[in-house]
């Protein structure tokens, strides 16, 4: 079965600092997708990135970084200079490639991000 | 851009009461998912639809929950008899192939509140 572990519930930060959320994942698949949401506080998920299994390189994004360990079975999630709009609550996902690409959801992460 | 729309974006109902709650998927999309999240938690799967037939489904769905395409554009989920523990945000996805494929389009939700 799958899992996804978001091990810290809640984040504070003061505006203009970087953090980093934590996603740890497990799968029997060799060949899976891992995923970032935000949902922001008006309550849609919004998509931020999908990354595949084979893919290691590190990727990012304007503020937004993601580095993808296989290894440890991490896909760690890096917001550079955090600014109040960041905060949300931030989901890892993990879908496997076969059968219907169900996502599996950790609990989420809720950053806060204080003037 | 393209975007999955969902009506209504707020019922309060009694319990013991029918609901049905609608999405509009992106038009050249081919499988649908609906999705909980109960206040506070992870967003868990509840089905998933393709070629005019449920593909997978979650221990959440029984026989109180149902899903249909009734045309060419709506997919709608029904709930029988809503109890109280039925209280949460629905939020329907669709996807132009698998996920490898493309990328998960959430819509903004459904908030259903059972009292």
């Amino acid at each position: 079965a799958q899992k996804v572990t978001q091990a810290q519930t809640e984040i504070s930060v003061v505006e203009k600092e970087d953090v980093t959320l934590d996603c740890v994942y497990e799968t029997r698949d060799t060949t899976y997708y891992l995923f970032w949401y935000k949902q922001p506080p008006s309550g849609e998920l919004v998509f931020l990135i999908r990354r595949n299994s084979f893919d290691e390189q590190n990727e990012i994004s304007g503020r937004y970084s993601w580095n993808f360990q296989k290894s440890t079975s991490s896909f760690n999630f890096t917001i550079t200079a955090s600014q109040v709009v960041d905060s949300a609550v931030y989901f890892c996902a993990l879908s496997e490639v076969t059968g219907y690409s169900t996502l599996t959801f950790g609990k989420g992460t809720m950053l806060l991000v204080s003037p | 851009e393209p975007e999955v729309t969902q009506t209504p974006s707020h019922q309060v109902t009694q319990m013991g009461q029918e609901v049905i709650l609608r999405c509009v998927p992106i038009s050249n999309h081919l499988y649908f998912y609906w999705y909980r999240q109960i206040l506070g938690q992870k967003v868990e799967f509840l089905v998933s639809f393709y070629n005019n037939e449920i593909s997978e489904k979650s221990e959440i769905f029984d026989d109180q929950f149902s899903v249909e395409r009734p045309d060419g554009s709506n997919f709608t989920l029904k709930i029988r008899s809503t109890k109280l523990e039925d209280s949460a945000m629905y939020f329907c996805a669709s996807i132009m192939g698998l996920a490898g494929t493309g990328e998960l389009f959430f819509g903004e939700g459904s908030r259903l509140t059972v009292l």
